[in-house]
C-alpha cells in the first residue's frame, strides 16, 4: 500500500506566474489537508478538504485555492506567486479527523 | 494564533541520553500529536495522545499530556544517532505547528 503521494518533488516558477501541486492520499483516507513550509519553520495549515469541499482554512490569501476529486486526491494552486511562496508544501491525509499521514512534500521555488 | 508551540527550539545529547521535549498550546484539544521530521522532508507521524490520557508509551517514546496547563512532553529514551530530526507537536484544530525542536544526538 503506498503511503501518501505528491508530485513533482521539486518545481521552480518566477513571479507572477501560478502552479498547481497534487497529492494522492494513502488508500481508505478521505481527508486531505495541506501545509506550506517555510525554511527553519514548523508547517503552516493551509486548507483541509473533506467530501470535495475546502472543510476548514487557514491565514491563507484567497491566492491559494484548492481541490478534491472524487477519488480523494487533491491539488493546491497558488495564482501570482510571490518570492515568499517558496517553501516546501506538504499533504497529508487522513481517514476522517485522526492522525494525518504525510506525503514528501513539493518545494517549489520562486524566482 | 499558534497552537503547538515546541521548547527547547534545540537540544544536542549523546547517543543513549534520553531527550526530553516540551509543547504547550493554548485552547482546548480533543488530542495532541507529535511528529519527526529529517531535514526537508514529510513528517512522519509519532504518536496521538488523546485529551483523556495522561501518558502513552510507544517503543522508546513517552508522551505526556497535562490539560490543564495545557502541555505536553515527549521523552526519547536510549537516543540514537538516527533520532536526529526536528520534532513538532500538533493539537487536532490544524492550525500551526511550533518552529519544532531541533535533536542531535551525537554519537
Amino acid at each position: 500500500d503506498a503511503g501518501v503521494t505528491q508530485s513533482p518533488t521539486h518545481l521552480i516558477k518566477t513571479r507572477g506566474q501560478q502552479v498547481t501541486l497534487r497529492c494522492s492520499p494513502k488508500s481508505g483516507h478521505d481527508t486531505v489537508s495541506w501545509y506550506q513550509q517555510a525554511l527553519g519553520q514548523g508547517p503552516q495549515f493551509i486548507f483541509q478538504y473533506y467530501e470535495e469541499e475546502e472543510r476548514q482554512r487557514g491565514n491563507f490569501p484567497d491566492r491559494f485555492s484548492g481541490h478534491q476529486f472524487p477519488n480523494y486526491s487533491s491539488e493546491l494552486n497558488v495564482n501570482a506567486l510571490l518570492l515568499g511562496d517558496s517553501a516546501l508544501y506538504l499533504c497529508a491525509s487522513s481517514p476522517g479527523l485522526a492522525k494525518e499521514f504525510f506525503g514528501p512534500g513539493t518545494r517549489l521555488t520562486v524566482l | 494564533s499558534q497552537q503547538g508551540e515546541e521548547d527547547p527550539q534545540a537540544l544536542s545529547i549523546q547517543e543513549g541520553e534520553n531527550a526530553t521535549m516540551n509543547c504547550s498550546y493554548k485552547t482546548s484539544i480533543n488530542n495532541l500529536q507529535w511528529y519527526r521530521q529529517n531535514s526537508g522532508r514529510g513528517l512522519v507521524h509519532l504518536i496521538l495522545i488523546r485529551s483523556n490520557e495522561r501518558e502513552k508509551h510507544s517503543g522508546r517514546l513517552r508522551v505526556t499530556l497535562d490539560t490543564s496547563k495545557k502541555s505536553s512532553s515527549l521523552l526519547i529514551t536510549a537516543s540514537r544517532a538516527a533520532d536526529t530530526a526536528s520534532y513538532f507537536c500538533a493539537t487536532d484544530l490544524k492550525l500551526t505547528f511550533g518552529e519544532g525542536t531541533q535533536l542531535t544526538v551525537n554519537p
